[in-house]
């Protein structure tokens, strides 16, 4: 079973709206974190937003906002004010466990493109 | 100005060489990565090391090597044993420890010829 699901291959949003990217996971341990990262085609990766599996608020970071829901096990990311330099793809990815093992697993993206 | 550096940002090799992929970082951190990349896809785990000597292999390690000789660096060698190489490179690194975000070097383009 795929770890990390990320259902929209693409999506489109209009310059200055809000705009939700789902990505939903599967674990049985229970501490996890889950992270966003951001991929513009210069191809590297840049970290956005992390959420603790025992936090009990909503992470925050600027514009971006992760709607953690832990009962549906469901990690959204959500921008804010969409501005055209967020056209990139966003991976999200979860990091299993306290020991061990503290690799990244990824789901396969979602390709934005804020329109003008 | 602490970052992680890759180099060479492209590579191109002959079927039957090996080619080694350099990462170098100076967050002092712990903790260091190898994914790959194929187009349209997210990243899948080749070898990582928590500790300076001590590697363990990832997803997908069949046909890489690493060395972790020292803090700073992790080196990835791609054999000739790799059958399909071409493929974008990421190196990352975290503290090992807590939150332990990784943070990503710019990435090496290795094309075989």
């Amino acid at each position: 079973a795929q770890k990390i699901t990320q259902t929209q291959p693409g999506m489109f949003v209009q310059e200055k709206e809000a705009v939700t990217l789902d990505c939903t996971y599967d674990t049985s341990d229970q501490s996890y974190g889950l992270f966003w990262y951001k991929q513009p085609s210069s191809g590297e990766m840049i970290f956005l937003i992390y959420q603790g599996s025992y936090d009990e608020q909503n992470a925050t970071e600027g514009r971006y906002s992760l709607n953690f829901q832990k009962a549906r096990k469901s990690a959204n990311l959500v921008i804010s004010a969409s501005q055209l330099g967020d056209s990139a793809m966003y991976f999200c990815a979860m990091r299993e466990g306290e020991a061990g093992r503290r690799a990244l697993t990824f789901g396969s993206g979602t390709r934005l493109q804020v329109q003008p | 100005d602490g970052g992680i550096t890759q180099s060479p940002k492209y590579l191109f090799r002959k079927e039957g060489q090996n080619v080694t992929l350099s990462c170098e970082q100076n967050l002092n951190h712990d903790a260091m990565y190898w994914y790959r990349q194929d187009p349209g896809q997210g990243l899948r785990l080749i070898y990582y090391s928590q500790i300076v000597n001590d590697f363990q292999k990832g997803d997908i390690a069949e046909g890489y090597s690493v060395s972790r000789e020292k803090k700073e660096s992790f080196p990835l060698t791609v054999t000739s044993a790799q059958k399909n190489p071409t493929a974008f490179y990421l190196c990352a690194s975290s503290l090992g420890q807590g939150e332990d975000t990784q943070y990503f070097g710019p990435g090496t383009r290795l094309t075989v010829l």
